[in-house]
């Protein structure tokens, strides 16, 4: 097992582009997060699944933000029309239901809207 | 308002250096956790505490849950250039854990 994976680890884009985000878990972790990072902060919670099923958004996430995991597996975080205040460190990270011991973080994905 | 407040925000020392940061907050916790981050990586845990007063030791780190629950320390004894971080306390909501804004160590060679 190589841990949690995410991809890209960087992306530039242009203020109003769409930018999709993918986390692989590890394999048997059924529980699901995306967090926020921005610099000298600590992660802020963004959505949780559990499976298949978003169980709870942050109002952190807003319409154009956009979660799915379709088949309990991998992931995607979508930003449609990009704003620079965008800018951040996206986390992703897994945990087993009964893991009540702490999460296994990806590395991240850097995104700089300019 | 932050649930949970650590400081210092930020910390540098020289190599050999003894140092502390805290993790506060008003509520009582049934459990909390340490995180080092290192920049360009995503957090890795550190260590979990759940009993008011407990202290955990891993090798010059040593962390401790306050009495009432609702605080915790984190000492570094002898700190070492590769202590260098963000050190983040975090601890469970519903569903979530809910991070400290962390404090940044930089230890000098």
């Amino acid at each position: 097992d190589t841990g949690v994976s995410q991809n890209p680890r960087h992306k530039i884009t242009k203020r109003g582009q769409n930018v999709t985000f993918r986390c692989d878990p590890i394999s048997e972790h059924n529980r699901l997060y995306w967090y926020r990072q921005t610099l000298g902060q600590g992660p802020e919670f963004l959505t949780y699944f559990q499976n298949e099923a978003q169980l709870e958004k942050s109002r952190l996430l807003s319409d154009r933000f956009s979660a799915e995991r379709p088949k309990g597996s991998f992931s995607t975080l979508e930003i449609q029309r990009t704003e620079q205040g965008d800018s951040a460190m996206y986390l992703c990270a897994s945990s087993l239901e009964t893991d009540d011991y702490g999460y296994t973080f990806g590395s991240g994905t850097r995104l700089t809207v300019v | 308002t932050q649930l949970l407040e650590q400081s210092p925000q930020f910390l540098s020392i020289q190599e050999g250096e003894n140092l502390t940061v805290y993790c506060n907050s008003s509520s009582v916790f049934s459990s909390l956790q340490w995180y080092r981050q290192e920049p360009g990586e995503g957090p890795v845990l550190l260590v979990t505490v759940v009993t008011g007063g407990e202290v955990k030791k891993l090798k010059r780190l040593t962390f401790q849950f306050g009495d009432a629950r609702k605080d915790s320390s984190l000492h570094i004894t002898a700190a070492q250039p590769g202590d260098t971080g963000l050190y983040l306390c975090a601890i469970r909501g519903t569903y979530k854990y809910i991070f400290g804004t962390g404090t940044r160590l930089k230890v000098l060679a």
